[in-house]
C-alpha cells in the first residue's frame, strides 16, 4: 500500500463528453504527477502539481487540465474525449522538498466508446 | 518520445532462474527508478538509484547505473513465480524536470513454476 488512492477505479464514456479523474497523494507528500499508460505502453508524463500550481506539462493537448487542492490532493480532467484518450491513467505522489521517489495510485481505466 | 528503453522486451525464465533486463536513456539524470507493474495496475516503486550511485541492493534485487553509457540494469535473483510481471526502467532528468518521470516501454517478465 503506498497511500495514494484513485477514483474512480474503472470509467466508461462516450467520445466528446468530459471526464474528471482524482488523486489523493501520500501524507507529507506536497507534488502530484499525472501519467498516462497506453496498452502495452509505458506511461507518459501528462503534467505535475506542486504547491496548487501546474509544474511541468508533457506532451498533452490542452483539454487535459488539472488541479491540486490545499491538502495536495489532485484532479485531472479531460474534454472532449477522444477515443484514443482510452488508458490507465496513473497518478504519482513525491515530496519535492524531501526529495523523495515517487510512489503511484492503483489506476483509473478510462475507456471511450 | 520515451527517455529509456529496455531490453529483452520480454523474457520468461523458471522459478529459482535469475532474471536481469537492462535500460538505456538519452540524456543526463538526476537519478533513475525501476517499478514493477502486475497485469495493467499501479506502479510498484522498487528501487532508486542516484546518478552519483553505481550500484544498489534491497532483498533480491541489484541496480546498476552506468552513466558513462547512460544504462542501468536490473537484476532479481532466485526468481519467484509472484515476480511475474512488467518492469519499466524511469528517469528523472537534470534540466528542472523533478520528478517528472520519463518510463521507457518496459520488461515483461514471466516465471513459471
Amino acid at each position: 500500500e503506498t497511500g495514494v488512492t484513485q477514483s474512480p477505479t474503472h470509467l466508461i464514456k462516450t467520445r466528446g463528453q468530459q471526464v474528471t479523474l482524482r488523486c489523493s497523494s501520500q501524507s507529507g507528500h506536497n507534488t502530484v504527477s499525472w501519467y498516462q499508460q497506453a496498452l502495452g505502453q509505458g506511461p507518459q508524463f501528462i503534467f505535475q502539481y506542486y504547491r496548487e500550481e501546474e509544474n511541468g506539462r508533457g506532451n498533452f493537448p490542452p483539454r487535459f487540465s488539472g488541479l491540486q487542492f490545499p491538502n495536495y490532493s489532485s484532479e485531472l480532467n479531460v474534454n472532449a474525449l477522444e477515443l484514443d484518450d482510452s488508458a490507465l491513467y496513473l497518478c504519482a505522489s513525491s515530496s519535492r522538498t524531501a526529495n523523495t521517489e515517487a510512489f503511484f495510485g492503483q489506476g483509473t481505466r478510462l475507456t471511450v466508446v | 518520445s520515451q527517455q529509456g528503453e529496455e531490453d529483452p522486451q520480454a523474457l520468461s525464465i523458471q522459478e529459482g532462474e535469475n532474471a536481469t533486463m537492462n535500460c538505456s536513456y538519452k540524456t543526463s539524470i538526476n537519478n533513475l527508478q525501476w517499478y514493477r507493474q502486475n497485469s495493467g495496475r499501479g506502479l510498484v516503486h522498487l528501487i532508486l538509484i542516484r546518478s552519483n550511485e553505481r550500484e544498489k541492493h534491497s532483498g533480491r534485487l541489484r541496480v546498476t547505473l552506468d552513466t558513462s553509457k547512460k544504462s542501468s540494469s536490473l537484476l532479481i535473483t532466485a526468481s519467484r513465480a509472484a515476480d511475474t510481471a512488467s518492469y519499466f526502467c524511469a528517469t528523472d532528468a537534470t534540466t528542472d524536470s523533478w520528478g517528472k518521470l520519463q518510463f521507457g516501454a518496459g520488461t515483461q517478465v514471466v516465471v513459471t513454476p
